[in-house]
């Protein structure tokens, strides 16, 4: 079965400044997707950024990037330029091709962005 | 074009009593999955509906069950409340296939238990 681990449970970041969290997962499947969602205080969980396992090129939106290292199984989430609505959870979320297979969700990081 | 709907927003029971939640997926989505989200706590999986069927269950007892139905809305009941079932429900829905992949998440709906 796979596994996302998220090691960093919270994180804070200056205003402006950049941030990276962490995301390993453990699969022996070779094609899948990845996903950074965003749950804020307001509680609905919005989609940040996605990846298929397939593509080489990190995906970017705007001021979120991804840097995905297939053999390391590694899936971080760059922000820069920090906001004070970026505060929030991020799950980091593996998902199979395969039919039949959940979503797989990291237990969360709690970022703070201070002022 | 409208999202993943939820109602009740808030929901207030007491212990033995049974709850009902309801989601409505957006519109072309077949499947719909159902959260459990215990204050400041990770996502912890609960069901999934495809195509009207139950497609996986995740780690609950049976008191935790729901449906699908033929417009592919769903429901989640909840039977013989304990305290412990105080969480924020969330349901979820996808295309079933992989051109899209991703979630689309609802507001939740707000279980407490009395």
């Amino acid at each position: 079965a796979q596994t996302v681990t998220q090691s960093q449970p919270e994180m804070s970041v200056q205003e402006a400044e950049t941030v990276t969290l962490s995301c390993t997962y453990d699969t022996s499947e070779s094609d899948y997707y990845l996903f950074w969602y965003k749950q804020p205080p307001s509680r609905q969980m919005i989609l940040v950024i996605r990846q298929e396992a397939y593509k080489q090129q990190n995906a970017t939106e705007n001021r979120f990037s991804v840097n995905f290292q297939k053999a390391a199984k590694s899936f971080s989430l760059k922000i820069s330029d920090s906001q004070l609505g970026d505060a929030a959870m991020y799950f980091c979320a593996y998902r199979s091709y395969n039919y039949g297979q959940n979503f797989v969700f990291g237990p969360g990081t709690r970022l703070s962005v201070l002022p | 074009e409208a999202g993943v709907t939820q109602s009740p927003t808030h929901l207030i029971k007491t212990r033995g009593q049974q709850a009902t939640l309801r989601c409505s997926p957006i519109s072309g989505h077949t499947s719909v999955y159902w959260y459990q989200q215990a204050l400041g706590l990770g996502l912890q999986f609960l069901l999934w509906y495809d195509e009207g069927e139950e497609r996986n269950r995740g780690n609950f007892p049976p008191r935790f069950s729901g449906r699908q139905f033929p417009n592919y809305s769903s429901e989640l009941n909840v039977n013989a409340l304990e305290l412990e079932d105080s969480a924020l429900y969330l349901c979820a829905s996808s295309f079933t296939g992989t051109e899209s992949g991703e979630l689309f998440f609802g507001e939740g709906s707000r279980l407490t238990v009395l």
